[in-house]
């Protein structure tokens, strides 16, 4: 399956924890998006890289949030010191060029549930 | 920031029922897409539409980017058990390459 692979699809943890989300893109890709998704509304917009750079970090909350793309491995979505509202579902996707046509392919997500 | 709006925001059909739902922005867009979530899963790409104008079928679902570039439809004809879901339009912005605005989607229930 060459598809989008996110792990963990699951994660709990503790209000103050860390959470680290890993997106691999689809075999070809270069472009990754996170977004976020609470129950029953649609994704917005966190941050894009290529690899080695961030791109557009609008979406990213200021504090506490990060994302990197190296150049070897996974892109991560790193969340410091959790708090309860940060509990959502987080996907990644991933494109093969940012320009001309721009279909972006989703992973299956890491539900985060912080306690 | 930027919205789509989509609608409806949910739909009761009988099996075999044809659907259909739309969104709309005061923004022109370059390209809408259409997506299909299944709970606990990432949104899948049903139907990616270029040009104003442009109708694209996929099997039973059938998407149109309208003419003004400001809004696109979806059609899923003859409804079936496994439509449901919750389904995604998203536009890309003509002064964007790549970022893409999602409506808060339309959740399809089908009547036993």
């Amino acid at each position: 399956n060459a598809g989008v692979m996110q792990n963990p699809r699951h994660l709990v943890r503790r209000r103050g924890q860390e959470a680290r989300l890993r997106c691999s893109p689809m075999k070809g890709h270069s472009h990754v998006y996170w977004y976020r998704q609470l129950p029953e509304e649609g994704l917005k917009f966190m941050v894009y890289l290529q690899k080695e750079n961030i791109i557009d970090e609008s979406g990213m909350p200021k504090e506490r949030f990060s994302a990197e793309f190296p150049k070897e491995g996974p892109s991560i979505l790193r969340i410091q010191q959790v708090v309860r509202g940060d509990s959502a579902a987080y996907f990644c996707a991933s494109s093969p060029s940012a320009s001309g046509y721009n279909e972006q392919f989703f992973g299956p997500g890491t539900r985060l549930t912080v306690l | 920031g930027q919205q789509l709006n989509q609608s409806p925001q949910s739909m009761f059909i009988q099996e075999g029922e044809d659907v259909s739902m739309n969104c709309t922005s005061s923004s022109i867009f370059n390209t809408w897409l259409w997506y299909k979530q299944d709970p606990g899963e990432g949104p899948v790409l049903l139907i990616a539409l270029y040009k104003a104008g442009e109708l694209t079928s996929n099997g039973r679902l059938t998407a149109q980017f309208g003419i003004t570039r400001k809004d696109s439809f979806l059609n899923i004809s003859a409804s079936i058990p496994s439509d449901v879901g919750i389904y995604f339009c998203a536009g890309q912005f003509m002064d964007s390459n790549y970022q893409l605005i999602w409506g808060a989607g339309t959740k399809l229930i089908i009547k036993p």
